[in-house]
């Protein structure tokens, strides 16, 4: 099957434009996570997504990150106003909840999307 | 609050050699569950392995080994008869459940393992 894809893989904004990544998830996956890992550093972690509710987004940086799963599946991350430190690989990952079964509920990553703000 | 340290940055072997790679937690709870990442350079996170804070028997899987260690806080990886495919870099990972919010992970800054042929 199909594993997480994210869309684009690299984007070059100008400062001050706005930005959407795009994220679809493993099918039938009830939770998704972003993550931003900036060159030689760890993934740091945004948001979490319960199906299409925003339960956690205690990592986003700023009110200028918002992120959004209207339907329970694929997830938008927006940066508006983009800024060099905005620079970084964006990454999601889905898992599987509730299935009881070891390992399921790990967190499956996508390739990233790697925004560069010049 | 939860921290993972990698004292290692880069490690650079010959194929055939062994390696090992450390990790040191920090974490108030409990029960909280350990990871180990591998990230090509394609850039995708790939699950290596997961243990969780009441299980502190060690695991082997094929050339890969991890040594978990509550008494010392450390959770680490070894890799025996290295190949050049191992070329990578680790990523050691800290969760508090593996359900919800709470499984969110905080990861080390990793470490970049070279395996020269």
């Amino acid at each position: 099957g199909a594993g997480v894809s994210q869309s684009p893989r690299y984007k070059v904004a100008k400062r001050g434009q706005d930005v959407a990544l795009r994220c679809d998830p493993i099918s039938g996956h009830v939770s998704l996570f972003w993550y931003q890992q900036a060159l030689g550093q760890g993934p740091e972690f945004l948001t979490y997504f319960q199906n299409e509710a925003q339960l956690d987004k205690s990592g986003l940086p700023s009110d200028r990150f918002f992120a959004e799963r209207p339907e329970g599946s694929v997830s938008t991350l927006k940066i508006q106003r983009t800024q060099q430190e905005d620079s970084a690989v964006y990454l999601c990952a889905s898992s599987l909840e509730g299935a009881g079964l070891r390992y399921q509920e790990t967190q499956y990553f996508g390739p990233g999307t790697r925004l560069l703000v010049l | 609050a939860q921290k993972v340290t990698q004292a290692q940055t880069e490690i650079s072997v010959v194929e055939k050699e062994d390696v090992t790679l450390d990790c040191v937690y920090e974490t108030r709870d409990t029960t909280y569950y350990l990871f180990w990442y591998k990230q090509p350079p394609s850039g995708e996170l790939v699950f290596l392995i997961r243990r969780n804070s009441f299980d502190e028997q060690n695991e082997i899987s094929g050339r890969y080994s991890w040594n978990f260690q509550k008494s010392t806080s450390s959770f680490n990886f070894t890799i025996t008869a290295s190949q050049v495919v191992d070329s990578a870099v680790y990523f050691c990972a800290l969760s508090m459940g593996v359900t919800g919010a709470n499984s969110k992970l905080t990861f080390g800054k990793g470490i970049t393992l070279s395996v020269r042929p």
